[in-house]
């Protein structure tokens, strides 16, 4: 099974920053992943997939790159309604595997 | 506009049996692979299963292979997740997904005695 891990685990951060998380395949994927937003309770809601595709009715502020292990996703302007936990995915091969997730929290 | 209905969690114990199903609408089901994700109580995202758009091609996560049989009946606009020989390690809020980011609302699942 291909192992995405995603780096940091959590971190805080202040409305108006820019910021990055990362998640990196053990093997190549390609541009074969996804990155979902979650908040408590909800379900996961697609923000990018093809690493770099953003999801209709998803913010500009959202943008996705990478390709083969390594990814990013940034947020280029925190708003308040961002505070949640991200996740990737990969859809390259099965079985379909999801980074630990980064928790988003208000410094 | 698209929505997935979860439905069939509930309480069971250790050994037992539970049928999740997921009812589709606001578009062509037949043309999409589905999927089962599920996420334990305070845990991240756990794919559990796929199936693709005519049921040929079917894939399950190691953790419950053997146990867990997932199908759909296009016609009705239903996916269903039959799970058997359940574990506590199976309680999870259990997600409906199509292939292309709309997800159900979840349905948890709780095994205990």
């Amino acid at each position: 099974a291909i192992r995405m891990t995603q780096s940091p685990s959590s971190f805080s951060a202040s409305t108006g920053d820019r910021v990055t998380i990362t998640c990196r395949a053990s093997q190549g994927i390609s541009s074969y992943l996804a990155w979902y937003q979650q908040k408590p309770g909800k379900a996961p809601k697609l923000l990018i997939y093809a690493a770099s595709t953003l999801q209709s009715g998803v913010p500009s502020r959202f943008s996705g790159s990478g390709s083969g292990t390594d990814f990013t996703l940034t947020i280029s302007c925190l708003q308040s309604e961002d505070f949640a936990t991200y996740y990737c995915q990969q859809y390259y091969s099965y079985p379909r595997t999801f980074g630990q997730g980064t928790k988003l929290e208000i410094k | 506009e698209v929505q997935l209905v979860e439905s069939g969690g509930g309480l069971v114990k250790p050994g037992g049996s539970l049928r999740l199903s997921c009812a589709a609408s606001g578009f062509t089901f037949s043309s999409y692979s589905m999927n089962w994700v599920r996420q334990a109580p305070g845990k991240g995202l756990e794919w559990v299963s796929s199936i693709s758009s005519s049921s040929s091609y079917i894939y399950y996560a190691d953790s419950v292979k053997g146990r867990f049989t997932i199908s759909r009946d296009n016609a009705k606009n239903s996916l269903y997740l039959q799970m058997n020989s359940l574990r506590a390690e199976d309680t999870a809020v259990y997600y409906c997904a199509r292939t292309s980011g709309y997800w159900g609302q979840g349905t948890l699942v709780t095994v205990s005695s």
